[in-house]
C-alpha cells in the first residue's frame, strides 16, 4: 500500500537547521508530488512547498523563501526538507504528503500523509 | 496569494445533526478545492476532492458543493466518529489551506 514514512523528532536550538527525511513506498515514486505541511501545536495547517520527483523541481512559498530547501534522492525514494534559521515559531509537526496527481490547478489534493515529524526549537 | 476563510470556526452539534461547514476563498478557484479531516494527534485524512468529489472508502453522509469563491462540507447525520476538525484546501493557484473548523460535541 501506499506509504510515507517520516524520520524521527529533532530537538534543536534557534539559529540552528534541520534536515526531514519523508521515505515513499507503494507507488512509483516519480509520478506524483509531495508536499510538505506543518502543524504549530494546537494550530491549523500551513503549507510550506512542494517538489517534483521526477525533476527535482520545486516552488516554496514567499514566506519560506531563502529558509527552506527540498531535495530527493530517487534511487531510495526519499524526498528531503531543510528548514534553516529556525526560531521558537517554527516548533510544530512537520508533515509529507502525496499529491493524488490528477490535478487541473497547480497541484491536487493530497491522499496520502506521513506520521508526522515533531521539530522542537528551544534554547 | 489566495487566502482560505472557513466558517464557523468551532460548531457544536449533536449525534444525527445535519452539519454545513462553508469556505470561501478570496478568488475563483473554480472546483480545486479538497476537505479534509483530522483528530488530535492524527495526519489529515481526505474526505473530498475537486470540490464534490468523494474519496474513495469516505462514508457517503460526507458530500461537498460548491466553485469559484464558495464551497461546502456538509455530514448528513452526524456520527460519533465525524467529532474532529475540518479543513479545506485550494489548489488552484499554489496551495493554502483554510483556518479549520473544530467539530465538538454539544
Amino acid at each position: 500500500q501506499v506509504q510515507l514514512v517520516q524520520s524521527g523528532a529533532e530537538v534543536k536550538k534557534p539559529g540552528a537547521s534541520v534536515k526531514l527525511s519523508c521515505k515513499a513506498s507503494g507507488y512509483t515514486f516519480t509520478n506524483n508530488y509531495i508536499y510538505w505541511v506543518r502543524q504549530a501545536p494546537g494550530q491549523g495547517l500551513e503549507w510550506m512547498g512542494i517538489i517534483n520527483p521526477t525533476g527535482g523541481g520545486t516552488y516554496y512559498p514567499q514566506r519560506f523563501q531563502g529558509r527552506v530547501t527540498m531535495t530527493r534522492d530517487t534511487s531510495t525514494s526519499t524526498v528531503y526538507m531543510d528548514l534553516s534559521s529556525l526560531r521558537s515559531e517554527d516548533t510544530a509537526v512537520y508533515f509529507c504528503a502525496r499529491d493524488r496527481g490528477d490535478g487541473g490547478g497547480s497541484y491536487s489534493a493530497i491522499d496520502c500523509w506521513g506520521q508526522g515529524t515533531l521539530v522542537t526549537v528551544s534554547s | 496569494d489566495i487566502q482560505m476563510t472557513q466558517s464557523p470556526s468551532t460548531l457544536s452539534a449533536s449525534v444525527g445533526d445535519r452539519v454545513t461547514i462553508t469556505c470561501r476563498a478570496s478568488q475563483t478557484i473554480t472546483t480545486w478545492l479538497a476537505w479534509y479531516q483530522q483528530k488530535p494527534g492524527k495526519a489529515p485524512k481526505l474526505l473530498i476532492y475537486k470540490a464534490s468529489n468523494l474519496e474513495s472508502g469516505v462514508p457517503s453522509r460526507f458530500s461537498g458543493s460548491g466553485s469559484g469563491t464558495e464551497f461546502t462540507l456538509t455530514i448528513s447525520s452526524l456520527q460519533p466518529d465525524d467529532f474532529a476538525t475540518y479543513y479545506c484546501q485550494q489548489y488552484n493557484s499554489y496551495s493554502t489551506f483554510g483556518q479549520g473548523t473544530k467539530v465538538e460535541i454539544k
